[in-house]
């Protein structure tokens, strides 16, 4: 069964560096989505992307973060200079198409440490 | 926008007991209802949906009834597993367009003891 794919499964960082988190969607899918969910709270949306540009952000989407499809087959989520915040499992997802019970699928997970 | 409220776990149960996690709603008009699980190291994964008010989704034994009148999604079953054991999340679209933008309750953790 087609799966969405994330690496790494854990990184730790140093408070301002550089994070880049990868994912490879299901191969058919359009969509694409981040999401986080920091420890013992909700998981929330950062981000979609459709047709090489981003379609929906939230507020927690600043300017720190970053998406891009660099090669038709990974989707990154970069974070500039890292925060203890940002401390949370990040979650990617895709789906074939949206509208009335579009199904997200989600991958495993990166969970992110910042010391 | 649309809002979620999930019952708070943990919910510990034996296994082959009855199982309800509680999971009501606030939306502008009748958006698709989700149930997500997370089991232990794993991504989430759909667990059913319902796309209508009086759908019923179901999936590995799991149902759950868009009921618009009480504005519930309750999940339920008969008779819970071990293999059960996973953390739940009820989940809807943030919005009446339907876009991947999904709003999550705060999850219920399920422990199924032999």
């Amino acid at each position: 069964e087609p799966e969405v794919t994330q690496t790494p499964s854990h990184q730790v960082t140093q408070m301002g560096q550089e994070v880049i988190l990868r994912c490879v969607p299901i191969s058919n899918h359009l969509y694409f989505y981040w999401y986080r969910q920091i420890l013992g709270q909700k998981v929330e949306f950062l981000v979609s992307f459709y047709n090489n540009e981003i379609s929906e952000k939230s507020e927690i989407f600043d300017d720190q973060f970053s998406v891009e499809r660099p090669d038709g087959s990974n989707f990154t989520l970069k974070i500039r200079s890292t925060k203890l915040e940002d401390s949370a499992m990040y979650f990617c997802a895709s789906s074939a198409r949206q509208g009335r019970g579009g199904e997200l699928f989600f991958g495993e997970g990166s969970r992110l440490t910042v010391l | 926008g649309n809002s979620v409220t999930q019952m708070e776990g943990p919910v510990t149960l034996s296994e082959e007991a009855f199982l309800t996690i509680n999971c009501t709603y606030t939306a502008t008009g009748y958006p698709s209802l989700f149930w997500y699980v997370q089991y232990p190291g794993e991504g989430l994964q759909l667990l059913l949906k319902a796309t209508k008010a009086d759908d019923k989704g179901s999936n590995k034994g799991f149902e759950a009834t868009y009921r618009k009148e009480t504005t519930s999604f309750h999940l339920e079953k008969g008779s819970v597993q071990v293999s059960d054991s996973a953390v739940y999340f009820c989940a809807l679209p943030h919005g009446s367009g339907n876009t991947g933008k999904l709003i999550f309750g705060q999850g219920t953790t399920l422990q199924v003891k032999p």
